[in-house]
């Protein structure tokens, strides 16, 4: 299957902090990808969309001054935490779709787990 | 919010299928049931999608009833390793669209 890389797969910092986290599809082109939030033992919630070569798509109540996505090329798109501060605490996941694809599955990465202490 | 219910938990014995049911009673005629399961502090991993025929692939066998308000995904022998959150997801094929996922069923696969 089609494989989506995040990367770091953890990461500890002090609050005020920024925090980039990337998302590569490594075997396939993604014009659209998906940012989720997953808190402890609750769903995964989903923050945004990300759109190659446009602005991201947030959903209600995500600050997109404080969640900057960036998805400058068709293989690569980036979540920075912005200030982070300890509730920014959480799994964040990402998604994508191959354009190339005729089907509807989204393959997910293996998710970053980030720590502010 | 999720257009899904399924049960919050369930156990089986290890090399016993496992049934995991999925109501979906208010699906429309162009959206497709989805399964995912995520194992803990993993990103989600697909595993079987169908439209209103019965699917079969590697890992397990989907069955959607001829109404398609419901649908059972089966793991015919299930090992220590399945055991996950599994997310039963219906969504429009519709390319951009995102998954609404919702609280899935936690399967305990015992030894």
């Amino acid at each position: 299957g089609a494989v989506v890389s995040q990367h770091p797969s953890w990461v500890i910092c002090k609050s005020g902090t920024s925090v980039k986290i990337e998302c590569r599809s490594l075997d396939f082109q993604a014009t659209t990808m998906f940012w989720y939030r997953q808190f402890p033992k609750q769903s995964l919630m989903l923050m945004a969309t990300s759109n190659e070569g446009s602005k991201a798509t947030y959903e209600q109540g995500v600050e997109k001054d404080k969640f900057l996505i960036n998805h400058a090329s068709l293989t690569l798109s980036t979540l920075t935490v912005t200030s982070a501060h300890p509730e920014d605490s959480s799994f964040y996941i990402c998604s994508a779709r191959s354009d190339r694809r005729n089907t509807g599955e989204l393959f997910f990465g293996e998710g970053s787990r980030l720590t502010v202490l | 919010d999720a257009k899904t219910t399924q049960p919050t938990s369930m156990d089986c014995a290890e090399g016993r299928a496992a049934n995991l049911p999925c109501n979906h009673s208010t699906i429309s005629g162009n959206e497709y049931v989805y399964w995912y399961r995520q194992i803990h502090s993993q990103g989600p991993q697909y595993i079987i999608h169908g439209l209103k025929n019965n699917e079969t692939n590697e890992m397990a066998s989907l069955i959607i009833t001829e109404d398609r308000k419901s649908s059972t995904l089966i793991l015919p022998h299930a090992t220590l390793r399945d055991t996950a959150v599994y997310y039963c997801i219906v969504r429009a094929d519709n390319y951009g669209q995102n998954f609404v996922f919702g609280p899935g069923t936690r399967l305990s696969v015992l030894p």
